[in-house]
């Protein structure tokens, strides 16, 4: 089993749509949660971080449920600029040292 | 803005050749590392470096080394190129050590025939 699992998509969705990603992981000892978007064919980049508390930034909002060890990120009002692959990223002690786990990613396409 | 540069955005390399792969970062970070990208398996951590001189070996070392010589400077060496290392190599940098931030290069598609 993967240590870090995401649908890939892709999400077909029309602008102005509602969507939300699941991202499970299965270490239970995984300290941080974060988001990152990866464009068609650019590098990915640091979009936000997933708290417990939850987190939102604008149209974009991620939670984590611990419990379950799943996190999720919501995306309101989609624009066709949101089109991408969003990557979830772990973080836990492994071996002493910190590591980052990404999944594979879930692509979002935008249609107008 | 930090930037992070990789040496070439395309390469081609026969079966059997040292490959060099070079990434230089410009925001004085100390935490360097490389990654692989494949369809269906996402990011995999290949060697990272905290500091000039010290080396890692992330999830999927075999078949690579590395070199950090200088702090702005870590370079890939894939020793005896093989078909199945055929891949999107990725450069990243941040600030911290095990930081969350990763500032990424723009990639290096490595094809070997």
């Amino acid at each position: 089993r993967k240590e870090v699992e995401q649908d890939p998509g892709p999400f077909n969705v029309p602008e102005g749509a509602t969507v939300a990603f699941n991202c499970t992981y299965s270490n239970s000892a995984s300290q941080s949660f974060f988001w990152y978007r990866q464009d068609c064919r650019k590098e990915p980049k640091l979009l936000m971080s997933v708290y417990s508390s939850g987190n939102e930034d604008g149209r974009f909002t991620a939670q984590l449920n611990r419990a379950s060890q799943y996190i999720s990120l919501l995306i309101r009002d989609s624009k066709l600029s949101d089109s991408a692959t969003y990557l979830c990223v772990v973080i836990q002690m492994d071996t002493g040292r910190r590591a980052l786990t990404f999944g594979s990613g879930t692509r979002l396409q935008v249609q107008p | 803005d930090v930037k992070v540069t990789q040496s070439s955005r395309y390469l081609v390399k026969r079966t059997g050749e040292k490959v060099f792969l070079e990434c230089v970062q410009d925001m004085d970070h100390e935490n360097m590392f490389w990654y692989r990208q494949d369809p269906g398996l996402g990011l995999r951590l290949i060697y990272f470096s905290y500091d000039v001189k010290m080396k890692e070996k992330g999830d999927i070392p075999e078949g690579y080394s590395v070199s950090r010589e200088k702090k702005e400077r870590f370079s890939l060496i894939l020793e005896s190129a093989s078909t199945n290392q055929t891949s999107m190599y990725l450069c990243a940098s941040s600030l911290e050590r095990g930081g969350y931030e990763q500032f990424f290069g723009p990639g290096t598609r490595l094809t070997v025939l």
